[in-house]
């Protein structure tokens, strides 16, 4: 069992929907949760970070994490074609800050 | 504040011969990480640096890839003799970890650009 599952998608919605990128884990230890957006071509950059469970709200984006059961959110409001990339959640126990990384979810938003 | 660089950005080498990605992190960064990135997949740690020490390298192939981080700031990561299915991004990635007294005991780490690699 890999230690995070994500949906690889492709996810494809018309600009101004609400997306929704899911991930589980299975590791009860995992304290932080990452979000990361990839661009084609790019690194991955960090779009949101939360410390243990609840919810963490930025701008389009609000990060939600359910550690009782094991699953982490990530939503994006009126989703603009520039949100297309693929996105990655990161999760860490905190011991020597080692990152699991899902597989990525490719999101696709038309215009 | 400039990112983490990487170079090169691509490389295209045949299988059996050898090559080399440098890294330089964000400044100040204590924690210097490389992953491999197969297409479709999620980022892998290969190695992790704390200044110029090795704490974990568990996933590195160690009969073909090396790394080094010399004086605790920038690293080269090498592979010798490459095989097909070296073929991916391999990105760097820099931390602040460990953390100050009294601040949370993970950091976010930040990645470079990736370098993508093809073995023929």
């Amino acid at each position: 069992q890999k230690e995070v599952e994500q949906d690889p998608g492709p996810l494809s919605v018309p600009e101004g929907a609400i997306v929704s990128l899911n991930c589980t884990y299975s590791n009860s230890a995992f304290q932080y949760f990452m979000w990361y957006r990839q661009y084609s071509r790019k690194g991955p950059e960090l779009l949101m970070y939360t410390y243990s469970s609840g919810n963490k709200e930025d701008g389009r984006f609000t990060a939600q994490v359910d550690k009782s059961s094991k699953y982490i959110s990530l939503f994006i409001r009126d989703s603009q074609p520039s949100d297309s990339a693929t996105y990655l959640c990161a999760m860490s126990a905190g011991n020597f800050n080692k990152f699991y990384f899902g597989s990525g979810t490719k999101l696709n938003v038309k215009p | 504040e400039a990112g983490v660089a990487q170079s090169p950005r691509y490389k295209i080498i045949e299988k059996r011969q050898s090559v080399a990605f440098w890294c330089n992190p964000i400044s100040g960064h204590a924690t210097l990480y490389w992953y491999q990135q197969i297409l479709g997949q999620g980022p892998k740690l290969l190695i992790q640096f704390q200044n110029n020490g090795v704490v974990d390298d568990s996933q590195l192939p160690k009969d073909r890839f090396s790394a080094e981080r010399l004086k605790g700031v920038d690293s080269t990561l090498k592979i010798q003799p490459a095989k097909l299915e070296d073929s991916a991004v391999y990105l760097c990635a820099s931390s602040t970890y460990p953390p100050r007294a009294g601040g949370l005991s993970t950091d976010t780490q930040y990645f470079g650009p990736g370098t993508r690699l093809t073995v023929l």
